[in-house]
Formats: structure tokens, sequence, C-alpha cells
């Protein structure tokens, strides 16, 4: 079975600034795939970043960075120049064998003017 | 926009009735998820259809069944609804979805279905 945890419930950042938001997980799977959804407070869940973890190079999406130690089973989303539109529920999720998502339990992520 | 659509957005009923819900997915995706959304118990996936066929199911309750029809739309039906079943419930869909290959599902909007 795989897991996902997110130790960080919620979490605020002012504006322009950097924030790290941390994710681990367990599966006994060797090929597998990590994600971050957000989820604004409109609900909608949207993609913002994907790691295939056979690639050792960590992804990145414009402002959007991960660290991927894949030894350590740690999966952090790193938002750098934070914006007031990134405030949301963030959301890590591990995919195995093409087929469901598991995701954690959400970090609430405030960003402060 | 994901490209995938729900209908409803919003269903209010009472307990013990039947709802059912709709989803398209994007374009050219043979693949269709169905995830609940409740406080109590986050997101969960409940079951996985692929060009029609059932390929997994997660924690879907008997009382739950979904189905994927032949122009890759796909329905989840709820029936004898309980106070708990009230959750925002949300369609994904993906270009494969088979064993071993993965590729990124994409979210629709989501249906909120309240119980009373």
């Amino acid at each position: 079975a795989q897991t996902v945890t997110q130790s960080q419930p919620e979490m605020s950042v002012q504006e322009a600034e950097t924030v790290t938001l941390s994710c681990t997980y367990d599966t006994s799977e060797n090929n597998y795939y990590l994600f971050w959804y957000k989820q604004p407070p409109s609900r909608q869940m949207i993609l913002v970043i994907r790691q295939e973890a056979y690639k050792q190079q960590n992804a990145t999406e414009n402002r959007f960075s991960v660290n991927f130690q894949k030894a350590a089973k740690s999966f952090s989303l790193k938002i750098s120049d934070s914006q007031l539109g990134d405030t949301a529920m963030y959301f890590c999720a591990l995919e195995t064998s093409g087929s469901r998502l598991t995701f954690g339990e959400g970090t609430q992520l405030t960003v402060n003017p | 926009d994901s490209g995938v659509t729900q209908t409803p957005k919003h269903l209010i009923t009472a307990t013990g009735q039947r709802v059912t819900l709709r989803c398209s997915p994007r374009s050219g995706d043979l693949s269709v998820y169905w995830y609940q959304q409740s406080l109590d118990q986050g997101l969960q996936f409940l079951i996985h259809y692929y060009n029609g066929e059932e390929r997994a199911k997660g924690n879907i309750l008997e009382r739950f069944s979904a189905q994927q029809f032949p122009d890759l739309h796909s329905e989840l039906n709820l029936s004898s609804l309980e106070l708990g079943d009230s959750a925002l419930y949300f369609c994904a869909s993906s270009g494969r979805g088979l064993a071993g290959i993965t590729d990124t599902q994409y979210f629709g909007p989501g249906t909120r279905l309240t119980v009373l």
C-alpha cells in the first residue's frame, strides 16, 4: 500500500518570499510518479508540478521547483517569489502503475501582503 | 480550464435518494477516475475506468457504482444516500492509465453533493 504524509497542516509566507512545503511518501514500487496539486478557494484541483521517480533531475515549473530525495522518500515543493494567488491548499500525491493517486492530507498555504 | 467537465456543479438531495454525477474527459483521454473529497477523510480514490472497462477500485461503497460509456463519458451513481455522503466528488482524466504507464491526471471542477 502507498502512503503520503504532509506534516505541515498550515503555513504562511510573505509576498515575494520563498516557502517550502514538505511531503514524505512510502511505496514498494520502483516506478512511480509524484505530483503537487493546488486547490484554491474555488476548490478546483490544479496540477502544479510532476516528477518521475526514475529521473534524478528535480522538476521545475517557473517559480515552482521540487527537491526529490528518492532514498529518503521525500518530495518537497519550493515556491519562489510567492504571490497572493498562490494562496491555496497544496496536496502531494503519489501514483504507481498508471492508476490511482494517493494524496496527502494537504498543507494550507497563505501568502500575506 | 482542464478540459474535463462535470455536471451538475451542485446537488442537494435528501437521505435515501439516488443521484447521478456525470463526467466528460478531455478530448482523447481514455481513462476516467473518480475521487471523493470529504472533511473527515480527505481525498480518496473511488474507481478507475479505461476505455469502458473497470480497471481499479478503491474505497467505493457498495451503494455507489460507476460506468464509462462508448463515447468515454462516465457516470457515478450514488444510491441510498446518507448524511455522510456529503462531499465534493471529482472526476479526473488521463491519456493512458494502463498498468505501468502513467499519465498526468487532470481534474474537473467537481460536483458538490449535499445530503440533507
